[in-house]
């Protein structure tokens, strides 16, 4: 079956560490998103990218680094200048970048030790 | 600016009907979208709407007016399994179409 996956479904990194999180997807999808959900807060974006080997700044890019080597694959690396990491990650891509709805993984919780 | 408000948290009983507002300012607005999301999961595809009017699927039914930035997700015959929250989206094109997503409504159904 096509569709995202994520891994992995939790993450626990100590203070100084970058972690990568993965996002695989098999639907042929050009545009590719990394979002951030935290308690009482919108889905927030982090980077997103429109077609493999670019990829743009989202809203809370700061901390944060990204990679689309691949059309298939969108990791995020969450720094150690990130200085809040914990919440709940998720991937997302669409068709393309225009109205086409984004279809989710199921996320990546990421905790500090 | 960007805004989007939706209330945080709704109840209803199995077999109601329930229905849940989101406002926005959109700056490029271009689409609403609603989501569904069980705790812990995915968020899901529920609807997208882009002219003014009903979009009805099933169960659940959309409503947009572009001229009151005024959305509404409407829910029918409330089964327990539709307790999770609802996200509104609004697609915002400013230069790239991107989601500007509302803090989500918390539906509980109870029997």
């Amino acid at each position: 079956d096509g569709g995202i996956t994520q891994s992995p479904k939790y993450l626990f990194r100590k203070e100084g560490q970058n972690v990568t999180l993965s996002c695989e997807q098999n639907l042929n999808h050009d545009a590719m998103y990394w979002y951030r959900q935290d308690p009482g807060q919108g889905l927030r974006l982090i980077y997103y990218s429109q077609i493999v080997n670019d990829f743009q700044k989202g809203d809370i890019a700061e901390g944060y680094s990204v990679s689309r080597e691949k059309k298939e694959s969108f990791p995020l690396t969450v720094t150690s200048a990130q200085k809040n990491p914990t919440a709940f990650y998720l991937c997302a891509s669409s068709i393309d970048s225009s109205d086409q709805p984004q279809h989710f993984g199921d996320g990546t919780r990421l905790s500090i030790l | 600016g960007q805004n989007i408000d939706q209330p945080t948290e709704m109840t209803a009983t199995e077999g109601a009907i329930v229905q849940i507002n989101c406002t926005y300012q959109t700056s490029g607005f271009n689409g609403l979208f609603w989501y569904q999301q069980h705790a812990g999961e995915a968020p899901t595809f529920l609807s997208y709407n882009v002219l003014d009017g009903l979009e009805e699927k099933g169960r659940f039914s959309s409503f947009l007016s572009r001229s009151k930035g005024y959305s509404y997700l409407l829910l029918k015959e409330l089964q327990m399994k539709d307790s999770a929250s609802y996200l509104c989206a609004a697609l915002s094109n400013t230069g790239f179409q991107k989601l500007v997503f509302g803090t989500g409504t918390r539906l509980l159904v109870s029997p």
